[in-house]
């Protein structure tokens, strides 16, 4: 069975400090996507990255980079020089590699409240 | 159209009423997923459809819970003699090809506002 930990339930920060939100995953397929959304106030889930478990390299998207460690099974997320504007639940979800007609449902954490103080 | 469309974006119904939610996917999406999101939690998978295959229902908590779809158009999700424990977010997400062959990229899902149902 597969299942996401986001053990930071909410995370307050000063704007402008870097902050790392953590993910661990299990599944015991080989062959799995990792991924991360964002859930601002308005509710609307907004894709950010998605990671296929043969590519480990780090990414660095502007201000976000992600941090894939499949020794450790984590998937961690770092904001750096954190905005208000990044306040939000962040979510990261796993879908493993399905039998073509099964279910390709993400299987979610439960979601890490990151508050941004101005 | 430009994204996931879902309808109503709040309903209100009292227990025991049956209940219809509705999305519309993006264009040319083939794969269609509904989610609920109870307060404070993550999101869980409820039923998943493909093109004209079966769809695979899987998640769905209990037998008042059913979705139909017409070919790689709208949804429906409804909900039969609703419960108190049924008030949650119940979110849509389609996304372009399923699948998660190594040699076929998994398409990202992309999801709508959601529906949030209060049940009194």
């Amino acid at each position: 069975a597969q299942k996401v930990t986001q053990a930071q339930t909410e995370i307050s920060v000063v704007e402008k400090e870097d902050v790392t939100l953590d993910c661990v995953y299990e599944t015991r397929d080989t062959t799995y996507y990792l991924f991360w959304y964002k859930q601002p106030p308005s509710g609307e889930l907004v894709f950010l990255i998605r990671r296929n478990s043969f590519d480990e390299q780090n990414e660095i998207s502007g201000r976000y980079s992600w941090n894939f460690q499949k020794s450790t099974s984590s998937f961690n997320f770092t904001i750096t020089a954190s905005q208000v504007v990044d306040s939000a639940v962040y979510f990261c979800a796993l879908s493993e590699a399905g039998s073509g007609g099964g279910a390709d449902g993400l299987t979610f954490g439960k979601g890490t409240h990151l508050i941004i103080q101005p | 159209g430009a994204g996931v469309s879902q309808s109503p974006s709040n309903k209100v119904t009292e227990k025991g009423k049956d209940v219809e939610l509705r999305c519309d996917p993006i264009s040319g999406h083939t794969a269609l997923y509904w989610y609920r999101q109870r307060l404070g939690q993550g999101l869980e998978f409820l039923i998943y459809f493909q093109g004209n295959s079966a769809p695979d229902k899987s998640g769905l908590p209990s037998d008042r819970f059913s979705a139909e779809r017409t070919g790689e158009s709208v949804s429906t999700l409804t909900i039969q003699r609703t419960q108190q424990e049924d008030s949650a977010v119940y979110l849509c997400a389609s996304s372009l090809v399923p699948g998660l062959a190594v040699q076929v990229a998994k398409n990202i899902q992309y999801f709508g506002a959601g529906t949030r149902l209060s049940v009194l």
